[in-house]
C-alpha cells in the first residue's frame, strides 16, 4: 500500500535554531498539507499546499513557517527560530481530490520535534 | 469557531462487548465526516468515511445525522487490538481543504 513517508522521526532542536521537516507524499497525489499534535492535544491544520502554492492556512502558520515543493516528490515544513511551543509531532498528509470526498487523508508516521 | 467535541473517556470494556463513541460538530456546512483511529504516538489513520446513509464495515458502523451535527461510531465484539484513540474528523466545509479534528476518545479493551 503507498505511503506518505516523514524524516527524520526524531529531531531535537536548541530554541532559536531553523528545521526542515521533509516529507515525501503518495505519487499521484495533488493535495499536501502539514498537521501537528501537542503532547495531549488533538490534531491542528497546519497549512495545505496545490499546485505549488500555499490554498490555505491556519492562524498558528505565521512567517515564523514555510512550505516548499523543490521538486517533484518532496514537501517540506521550514520552521524558524523554533520557540520551545513549537514541540509537537508535525504529520504531513496527502489527498488525491480536495478535503471534500470520501477518501480521507493519508498521514505519514510523522517527525517528532523537541525543542530544548 | 468551528469545532469538533468529543468524550475524551476513557472507556474501559470488556473483550467482546459493544461501544459507542459520540461526536458533535458545529459547523452545518461540513460536508466530509470520518473516524480515524490514532495509536499512541502514532499518526492517525482512517478508520471509515461516514455517509449520510450510514455504513458499516465488519464489527465497525457509522452514523450520521445532519439535522443534529452528530456523528456517531460503534464497535462490536470489541478485541483487545481495538484499544486506541478514535477521533472524530469533519472537514470545515465547501471549498476549505482543512479538516478540524476532535480531541479524541480513547478506547481501552480489557481482557
Amino acid at each position: 500500500e503507498p505511503e506518505v513517508t516523514q524524516t527524520p522521526s526524531h529531531q531535537v532542536t536548541q530554541m532559536g535554531q531553523e528545521v526542515i521537516l521533509r516529507c515525501v507524499p503518495i505519487s499521484n497525489h495533488l493535495y499536501f498539507y502539514w498537521y501537528r499534535q501537542i503532547l495531549g492535544q488533538k490534531v491542528e491544520f497546519l497549512v495545505s499546499f496545490y499546485n505549488n502554492e500555499i490554498s490555505e492556512k491556519s492562524e498558528i502558520f505565521d512567517d515564523q513557517f514555510s512550505v516548499e515543493r523543490p521538486d517533484g516528490s518532496n514537501f517540506t515544513l521550514k520552521i524558524r527560530s523554533t520557540k520551545l511551543e513549537d514541540s509537537a509531532m508535525y504529520f504531513c498528509a496527502s489527498t488525491r481530490t480536495a478535503g471534500l470526498g470520501p477518501y480521507g487523508y493519508t498521514f505519514g508516521s510523522g517527525t517528532r520535534l523537541t525543542v530544548v | 469557531r468551528k469545532e469538533v467535541e468529543q468524550d475524551p473517556g476513557p472507556f474501559n470494556v470488556p473483550e467482546g462487548a459493544t461501544v459507542a463513541f459520540n461526536c458533535t460538530y458545529s459547523n452545518s456546512a461540513s460536508q466530509s465526516f470520518f473516524w480515524y483511529r490514532q495509536d499512541c504516538r502514532k499518526e492517525p489513520k482512517l478508520l471509515m468515511s461516514v455517509y449520510s446513509s450510514g455504513n458499516e464495515d465488519g464489527r465497525f458502523t457509522a452514523q450520521l445525522n445532519r439535522a443534529s451535527q452528530y456523528i456517531s461510531l460503534l464497535i462490536r465484539d470489541s478485541k483487545l487490538s481495538d484499544s486506541a484513540t478514535y477521533l472524530c474528523v469533519v472537514n470545515e466545509g465547501i471549498g476549505t481543504y482543512k479538516y478540524i479534528f476532535g480531541t479524541g476518545t480513547r478506547l481501552k479493551v480489557l481482557a
